[in-house]
């Protein structure tokens, strides 16, 4: 248990659905960040968010879209996914955004799109 | 820039053997490093962070690595495999706004 707690650990959804994955953490953490993970690729950062503002968006498409309510809170909303869209998705938080500090995993949403 | 640089995606050890997974750092400043583990559909665990406090450093289950400024190098090792270390391992850079993440190194343990 990292305190940081994905939900659904795994979705499958078609193509014209919408869905949501959610990220909470419990660390008291001010940064929080989504990942893609891919079979044979690394670890692509999506967002970032800090202090409840997007400080990063890494080009992702707009079918991605994320939201943070507030800090302990990062969601990602889906829709009209393609199937390359199909990963591992993981959520992270870190208390600053000091390079001295680490990162705290959640355990990922397995995606499928069908 | 900041990157890192995993070399092997495999490696194989038999147990109770050196368990040694390379990584090889590139940065303008002194950089933060960060050793991770992943079992099978987890998500990430840290292993150990090098911030320059000391060379040397020791992290969970039996792992350490060094810190090597001659030689741009995190190595992770292990003196003796266990089964239970069969996973992917991550080496990464955290730059401050983010962490670069090598490819990383799937580790298998024989018995």
């Amino acid at each position: 248990e990292t305190g940081v707690t994905q939900t659904p650990r795994h979705l499958v959804m078609g193509m014209t659905n919408k869905k949501s994955l959610k990220c909470e953490q419990h660390l008291g953490h001010n940064a929080m960040y989504w990942y893609k993970q891919s079979a044979k690729k690394p670890l692509e950062l999506m967002f970032v968010y800090n202090f409840k503002e997007q400080t990063e968006n890494n080009s992702v498409p707009s079918r991605f879209s994320p939201e943070c309510p507030n800090s302990s809170h990062l969601f990602l909303h889906l829709h009209t996914l393609q199937p390359e869209d199909s990963a591992l998705y993981l959520c992270a938080s870190t208390t600053d955004r000091a390079r001295n500090t680490e990162a705290f995993f959640g355990q990922g949403t397995r995606l499928t799109v069908v | 820039a900041q990157s890192v640089t995993q070399l092997g995606s495999h490696v194989s050890v038999s147990e109770g053997a050196l368990v040694l997974l390379r990584c090889n750092y590139s940065s303008s400043v002194p950089p933060y490093l960060f050793w991770y583990v992943q079992y099978p559909n987890q998500g990430l665990q840290l292993l150990l962070k090098y911030t320059s406090a000391a060379t040397l450093v020791k992290g969970i289950n039996g792992f350490e690595a060094e810190f090597k400024k001659s030689e741009t190098s995190f190595h992770l090792t292990k003196p003796s495999a266990h089964m239970s270390d069969a996973a992917e391992y991550f080496c990464a850079v955290n730059t401050g706004n983010q962490f670069y993440f090598g490819t990383g190194t799937s580790l298998t343990v024989i018995p």
